[in-house]
């Protein structure tokens, strides 16, 4: 149990399909990431919020949307996917806000692996 | 560009032997570096975190090693279990909390 719990942990979804995946940290942290895993390839980083600002957008597509409606919870709202996005989405959470100092330790959810048919 | 690179990509090795990960890494300016350990189907977890002046590290059976000079780091685990059946991230902190890189992981596979 690492304090982040993300929903669901499984989600197949047609192209068509609007979805959204859920993030909840329990350790007080500030600043909440969306993380996105292929096989073989690096933890890609997807969004950042620090203090329920949006503070990081790595050219991620439209079809993925987040929100963050206070410290505790995070979203990632799915829309017109398209196949070559399934993979696993990975919520972590940290200390520190803009002005905070970063250790680095990120704690992560369990992963939501989504297939898109 | 800031880049980490793991070797091997994968490992089998048999359980009670040793073995070694390798993580080199071109970040600048280097901040710290972190292994995870991420279990088949569950998020990463924080094994230890290495900054500049350190050069060895240890957590249990896990030992981590740090050369800032070649921008290198290893993990070494100790009489393998079963349960160190994972994969294993190298992570490389630049400035600021978001300015984390990954390395791709070695997946390393415990057999009896």
């Amino acid at each position: 149990e690492t304090g982040v719990t993300q929903t669901p942990r499984h989600l197949v979804m047609g192209m068509t399909n609007k979805k959204s995946l859920k993030c909840e940290q329990h350790l007080g942290h500030n600043a909440m990431y969306w993380y996105k895993q292929s096989a073989k390839k690096p933890l890609e980083l997807m969004f950042v919020y620090s203090l329920e600002e949006r503070v990081e957008n790595n050219s991620v597509p439209s079809r993925f949307s987040p929100e963050c409606p206070n410290s505790s919870h995070l979203f990632l709202h799915l829309h017109t996917l398209q196949p070559e996005d399934s993979a696993l989405y990975l919520c972590a959470s940290s200390r520190g806000g803009t002005s905070g100092v970063n250790t680095g330790e990120l704690f992560f959810g369990e992963g939501s692996r989504l297939t898109v048919l | 560009k800031n880049q980490v690179e793991q070797s091997p990509q994968s490992l089998i090795i048999l359980e009670g032997k040793n073995c070694t990960l390798q993580c080199n890494y071109t970040v600048s300016p280097f901040s710290n570096l972190r292994w995870y350990k991420q279990d088949t189907g569950r998020g990463p977890v924080s094994l230890t975190i290495m900054t500049f002046s350190e050069n060895t590290k240890s957590n249990g059976r896990y030992t981590a090693t740090l050369d800032a000079d070649t921008k290198q780091s290893s993990l070494h685990i100790t009489a393998s279990q079963l349960s160190d059946s994972a994969s294993y991230i190298c992570v490389v902190s630049a400035s600021g909390y978001n300015k984390l890189i990954f390395g791709a992981g070695t997946r390393l596979a415990v057999h009896p």
